[in-house]
Order: C-alpha cells, then structure tokens, then sequence
C-alpha cells in the first residue's frame, strides 16, 4: 500500500533563510508525486507536481522539488523564505495504474517564518 | 472561473444529531472528491464519484456516512448520527476528467465540523 511521511510537523525559519521541506514515500511502482500548500481558513493548493520527465520540478512562487528514486524522497525547497510562504504543506503520491486521481497524503508540515 | 463552493463553513452539533455538506464543483469537472481532515493529520479520502458514479468508497463509515452526486454535479455529504471523532474539517474536491490521471485536485474552502 502507498504511503506518505512528512519529516518534522513543524519547522521554523528565518525571513531570507532556506526552506527545506521533507518527503518520503512507499510506493510499489514510480508513482506522480505532488505538494500542495494550505493558508489559513483556505481549501488546499497545488505547488508542484512531478509525474514524468524532469526530475527538479518548479511550481509556483519560488518552489521546487526533487523527486530521487534511489531515496524514495519528494523533498520541497525554496532558496529564500518569505513571510507569505508561513501555511502548511502537503506532500501527496498518486498511484498511476490506479488512474483514478486519488491522493494519499502526509500528515502536513506547519512552515513559520520568522522575521 | 468560480472555485469548488462548499457549504455551511462551519457546523457544530451535538452527538447523534445529523448533519450534511454540499459541494459544488468547477464547472465541467467530471470527478468529484470528499476528503476527511481531523486536525494535526492530512487529508484522507472519502468517496470519489466519476460524474454521478462511485468510484472509491472503501474509506467511507458506510454505517453513519453517505454521500451522493445526483445529476453528476453538485453532492451531499451526510453524517448520521454523528460521533465526537467525526469532529473534523471537510473537503470537497474536483478534477477534469482528462486529469483524473495525473492528480491535478481543486480543493473547496472545507466544511468545519464539531461535534460536542
């Protein structure tokens, strides 16, 4: 069965400094691999996603992740945190066989930034 | 475009009392998620429909839970009678039919339920 684990529920920077979120996931076959983000009182947000191709995907507002298979890690990073980035994200793995679109996701990580 | 329309955004009920949650998907999107999202834990699916048939709904506590999409496009969640571990946030979700493969979900604002 798949399966997701976020390392670290919360994790703090400083305004300016690296954001490194973790991902790993269980997966039978190479799997799509997303992260989403969730601001406050908001219904989640797609980041990035990584499906085929390119291994280092770009998503929105400065993210990007690394999808290593040897590692089985989906790691989230951005060069320079910003106090807008502070919400939770989600790291989440779909089983393409399956194509039914479905989402298992990790237990969240909460980003503050501090300035 | 309009977003995924939830409604109530906020619920609170006594135990055993009932409770339902409507969505409303974007326009043309064919297959519609409810996640379940206790706090301190991601999202976990309930049902998935694909227009007005069910999917998936191996997670769904089919003895107090149900939920339905007529006419393939709006759909009710319903709880009844309602525990105090059903206190959570829920959210509906919808994809195009063309990238039901490639995960791509637009999330509602959630339904947030307590239940005393």
């Amino acid at each position: 069965a798949q399966s997701v684990t976020q390392l670290g529920s919360h994790v703090s920077v400083s305004e300016g400094a690296l954001v490194l979120l973790r991902c790993n996931y269980s997966s039978s076959v190479p799997p799509y691999l997303f992260w989403y983000v969730q601001y406050p009182n908001q219904g989640l947000q797609l980041l990035l996603k990584y499906t085929t191709g390119a291994t280092l995907v770009k998503g929105i507002n400065g993210f990007e992740a690394e999808f290593k298979k040897s590692e089985t890690s989906f790691h989230l990073t951005k060069p320079s945190a910003h106090m807008s980035d502070a919400a939770e994200y989600f790291c989440a793995v779909s089983d393409p066989p399956s194509n039914t679109g479905k989402l298992i996701f990790g237990q969240g990580t909460t980003l503050q930034v501090k300035p | 475009e309009a977003g995924v329309a939830q409604s109530p955004r906020y619920k609170i009920i006594e135990k055993r009392q009932s409770v339902a949650f409507w969505c409303n998907p974007i326009s043309g999107h064919a297959t519609l998620y409810w996640y379940q999202q206790i706090l301190g834990q991601g999202p976990k699916l309930l049902i998935q429909f694909q227009n007005n048939g069910v999917v998936d709904d191996s997670q769904l506590p089919k003895d107090r839970f149900s939920a339905e999409r007529l006419k393939g496009v709006d759909s009710t969640l319903k709880i009844q009678p309602a525990k105090l571990e059903d206190s959570a946030v829920y959210l509906c979700a919808s994809s195009l039919r063309g990238q039901v493969n490639t995960g791509e979900l637009f999330f509602g604002e959630g339904s947030r339920l307590t239940v005393l």
